[in-house]
């Protein structure tokens, strides 16, 4: 089946610093990756759509200006979080569909801000 | 919009007694349906999905869900639970038509005890 990493799968990092989560698929080719944010014992929400070529689509108070989104190329989104803070920590983690119906999601990116 | 509801939060249960997982789905439109599972710290797993057909869908590890669309509802079930069950699991829904994001449910923690 097609396969979605991540990198790095755990960061941790000082308050006021950025970080970068790369989400590639590994095997065929996504226009289209989605980044869900998940905090501890929560369920998973959408946080972006990202599209190869054009603009991130963010959900409704996502920050677009915090979580920077670039979509390089047809295999890797990534995801920048700019000057993280301590409520930045969260386990992050991506998708992309791969036809009709059928996602797959990357295994997940554990971000501690200190 | 979607939105999805799992009624129980936690459910314990021994190891060999059947068990149900409860999903509700709220949607103007076509939807497709599906079950997730995470084991701590790690990504999202497809145990199953339900697009279109028998209502009655068989997964991976012996689950299985039926979709019943009078009362949208898309309930998993196992027979008989294993230690290995435990895990959180999650209900999705997405439409079925145009962008594929899912809209997750809040999860519910199975705990199989000895």
């Amino acid at each position: 089946g097609a396969v979605v990493s991540q990198h790095p799968s755990r960061v941790i990092c000082k308050s006021g610093t950025s970080v970068k989560i790369e989400c590639r698929s590994l095997d065929f080719q996504a226009t289209t990756m989605f980044w869900y944010r998940q905090f501890p014992k929560q369920s998973l929400m959408l946080m972006a759509t990202s599209n190869e070529g054009s603009k991130a689509t963010y959900e409704q108070g996502v920050e677009k200006d915090k979580f920077l989104i670039n979509h390089a190329s047809l295999t890797l989104s990534t995801l920048t979080v700019t000057s993280a803070h301590p409520e930045d920590s969260s386990f992050y983690i991506c998708s992309a569909p791969v036809s009709g119906s059928e996602q797959f999601f990357g295994p997940g990116t554990r971000l501690t801000v200190l | 919009a979607q939105s999805v509801t799992q009624l129980d939060s936690q459910v314990p249960v021994f190891e060999e007694a059947p068990v149900e997982l409860r999903c509700n789905y709220s949607s103007s439109v076509s939807v497709y349906l599906f079950w997730y599972v995470q084991y701590p710290n790690q990504g999202l797993q497809l145990l199953l999905k339900y697009l279109s057909g028998s209502t009655l869908v068989k997964g991976i590890n012996g689950f299985e869900a039926e979709f019943n669309k009078s009362q949208t509802s898309f309930h998993l079930r196992k027979p008989s639970v294993h230690i290995s069950d435990t895990a959180e699991y999650f209900c999705a829904v997405t439409m079925d038509t145009g962008r594929r994001a899912l809209t997750f449910g809040s999860g519910t923690r199975l705990q199989v005890q000895p």
